[in-house]
């Protein structure tokens, strides 16, 4: 299986700050990856696609980046919405695998 | 917009099976290019891919669970179903069917809310 792995854990930001978390793939991916948000007692919800497609009606302050094992989801402008757990996807290889989350609290 | 609505009973006995459905609507299951997922996430932990079927009906499994699970679609009823056989406490979980996306890029589009399952006698 392919392991993906999320730094930092966690992290606490106040609105405003720009936010980086990190996601590492055991492997190359490609670009077979995705990010997601999820709110406590909520579905997840897909942010990007592809590494860096934005989904259509997520706004433009979330981007990712990166290609092979390294990836990143930024948020330019953190603000109160925003704060939940974000998990990286990659749908490489079967069987697909998440990342263990990144939560983002208040600071 | 396609929505996804999972059902079953929150309770299952153990070493028997569960089993959950998922109701699509705002479109069909037989669309090109989508996959119909369950995914589940035990309490305070992280995401479990569990597997698929195609909109052609063709399921792919995970293997840590595969002699266990059958995931099938029912076109007619525009569902498909989960049943995961000989359960233990470490299946319960919140269990979610996604709508996967595959045409280059791969990706789960839109999700149901999410059933919890316990499994207790």
């Amino acid at each position: 299986d392919i392991q993906m792995t999320q730094s930092p854990s966690s992290l606490s930001a106040s609105v405003g700050d720009r936010v980086t978390i990190t996601c590492r793939a055991s492997q190359s991916i490609s670009s077979y990856l995705n990010w997601y948000q999820q709110k406590p007692g909520k579905a997840p919800k897909l942010l990007i696609y592809a590494a860096f497609s934005l989904q259509s009606g997520v706004p433009s302050r979330f981007s990712g980046s990166g290609s092979g094992t390294d990836f990143t989801l930024t948020i330019s402008s953190l603000q109160p919405e925003d704060f939940a757990t974000y998990y990286c996807h990659q749908s490489h290889t079967t069987p697909q695998t998440f990342g263990p989350g990144t939560k983002v609290d208040i600071k | 917009q396609v929505q996804l609505q999972e059902s079953g009973p929150g309770l299952v006995k153990p070493s028997e099976t569960l089993s959950l459905t998922c109701s699509v609507s705002g479109g069909s299951v037989n669309i090109i290019d989508n996959y119909w997922n369950w995914i589940r996430q035990p309490p305070g932990k992280g995401l479990e891919w569990i597997g698929y079927v195609s909109y052609r009906g063709s399921p792919n499994y995970n293997p840590s669970l595969k002699s266990r699970v059958t995931i099938s679609l029912d076109m007619s009823k525009n569902q498909f179903s989960l049943k995961l056989t000989s359960v233990t406490a470490a299946d319960t979980a919140v269990y979610y069917c996604a709508r996967g996306i595959a045409v280059t890029e791969h990706y789960f589009h839109s999700w149901g809310q999410g059933t919890l399952v316990t499994v207790s006698s």
